[in-house]
């Protein structure tokens, strides 16, 4: 069974230039995850969705960043225009149903998208 | 919110001896503490969740345990082998405390686990 994937791997732009991460999450997974980590810091929760419904975004940055789950399958995460403070790695998550249990499931990351704005 | 506190940024143990590696939280205590593996140039990978009506969960050479009177989880890797050198991350939900408000993770910073041959 194929993990969770992302694209790209790398990514190194300019400032006030837009970029684009995609996440594939594991098949059957309703539960879709991004995260965040700034060097040095922690990884950081950025937002959930529940199928193709945001079910929180507490933790995204600002309004410069987009995240979209159509159809609930993969998810984009769009940053534009992107800012020197962006960088990180970016990763993605997945896990099955939360429904009908007080227990989250666990969470399947990807590889992470390390994102370099110069 | 929910702060989370590694031991240390980097541990060495020689193989063959126990590594432990501590969580504490600052807040109230979760339902359940996570901890998962990182290797270079990858994602976290789960290896033990353990509730918080939980004493102890062992999986083969691995051993967590959680006081939530401490506010504190202790990972525990016996008879450790260079291939368990990673960074080791705590993890906390608070989703269901927090009625859906924080449905993801609150991670540590890591503990660098090196195990020296």
């Amino acid at each position: 069974e194929a993990g969770v994937t992302q694209f790209p791997s790398h990514s190194v732009i300019e400032k006030g230039q837009t970029v684009t991460l995609r996440c594939d999450p594991i098949s059957g997974h309703d539960n879709l995850y991004w995260y965040r980590r700034v060097m040095g810091k922690e990884i950081k929760f950025l937002l959930h969705f529940v199928k193709e419904s945001k079910q929180d975004e507490s933790g995204m940055p600002n309004n410069r960043f987009l995240a979209e789950r159509t159809g609930g399958t993969y998810s984009t995460l769009k940053v534009q225009p992107a800012e020197l403070e962006d960088s990180g790695v970016y990763f993605c998550a997945s896990s099955l149903s939360l429904l009908w249990t007080p227990y989250q499931e666990t969470q399947y990351f990807g590889p992470g998208t390390r994102l370099l704005v110069l | 919110s929910q702060k989370i506190e590694q031991n240390s940024e980097a541990l060495n143990i020689q193989e063959g001896k126990t590594a432990t590696l501590t969580c504490n939280y600052t807040n109230y205590s979760p339902a359940y503490l996570q901890w998962y593996r990182q290797d270079p140039g990858r994602g976290p990978v789960f290896l033990l969740l353990i509730r918080e009506n939980e004493k102890e969960k062992r999986k083969e050479r691995l051993k967590v345990t959680f006081d939530t009177t401490l506010k504190q989880s202790l990972f525990h890797i016996t008879a450790s082998q260079p291939a368990d050198s990673a960074t080791y991350l705590c993890a906390l939900d608070i989703s269901w405390y927090s009625g859906g408000g924080a449905d993801g993770l609150t991670f540590g910073k890591g503990t660098h686990l090196i195990i020296q041959p």
